[in-house]
């Protein structure tokens, strides 16, 4: 599968606990973004790296949200004391370039808050 | 602020019938757009783009229409299959270099045996 890969796909987590999300992009793609989808919604932009360094963060929904891409890779995407409102779908893409045509989403992982 | 809308949130035809699905946009700045595909526990998959210097785009059974006067955009789909079924949305950016695509709430499509 060279597709881009999400792991896990489903997570259950009580409230106030902290959890990771990884993404493992397609390999030639050197740029990789995070995206928020709530039930019903389109995706929300979070944040996006280029190789390792992540050139666009302000879009973090909190504080409680940070995202590393460490040897420009895959990237892991942390949310820290979880509430209830953070209960989405969250999206890895992977591009190579500008060319945002090249957009390759993939399948999620969904976060249950309890 | 900005954003990407579509007119419907359902809709529903008959197989091998045409449909049409709308998305207003609002950025007057907007460069190019593009419709996804979402089928339930997927995420989005690409189906057709169009640059702000054009007016229709064809695909494989998909055309895009931009009427850029009244911000509006469309996607056409012929002879529409069940497989066709699932929600789509448009998208934004500013150029295609952007980074951050800009999602409207999406169209769920219904295919009607």
């Amino acid at each position: 599968d060279t597709g881009v890969s999400q792991d896990p796909r489903h997570k259950i987590t009580k409230r106030g606990q902290n959890v990771t999300f990884r993404c493992d992009p397609i390999s030639e793609h050197n740029r990789l973004y995070w995206y928020r989808q709530t039930l019903g919604q389109g995706p929300e932009f979070l944040t996006y790296f280029q190789n390792e360094a992540q050139l666009e963060k302000s879009r973090l929904l909190s504080d409680r949200f940070s995202a590393e891409r460490p040897k420009g890779s895959f990237s892991t995407l942390e949310i820290q004391r979880t509430e209830q409102g953070d209960s989405a779908m969250y999206l890895c893409a992977s591009s190579f370039g500008d060319r945002v045509h090249g957009y390759t989403f993939g399948s999620g992982t969904r976060l249950t808050v309890v | 602020g900005e954003s990407v809308g579509l007119h419907l949130p359902t809709l529903s035809v008959q197989e091998g019938d045409n449909s049409i699905i709308n998305c207003a946009y609002s950025n007057s700045a907007s460069d190019y757009f593009i419709w996804y595909k979402q089928e339930s526990g997927k995420g989005p998959q690409f189906i057709i783009d169009i640059r702000s210097n054009m007016d229709k785009r064809q695909g494989q059974r998909v055309t895009v229409l931009l009427n850029k006067t009244v911000k509006h955009l469309s996607l056409q789909i012929a002879a529409t299959q069940p497989g066709d079924s699932a929600v789509y949305f448009c998208a934004e950016s500013p150029d295609t270099g952007r980074r951050a695509l800009t999602f409207g709430s999406g169209t769920r499509l219904q295919v009607q045996p």
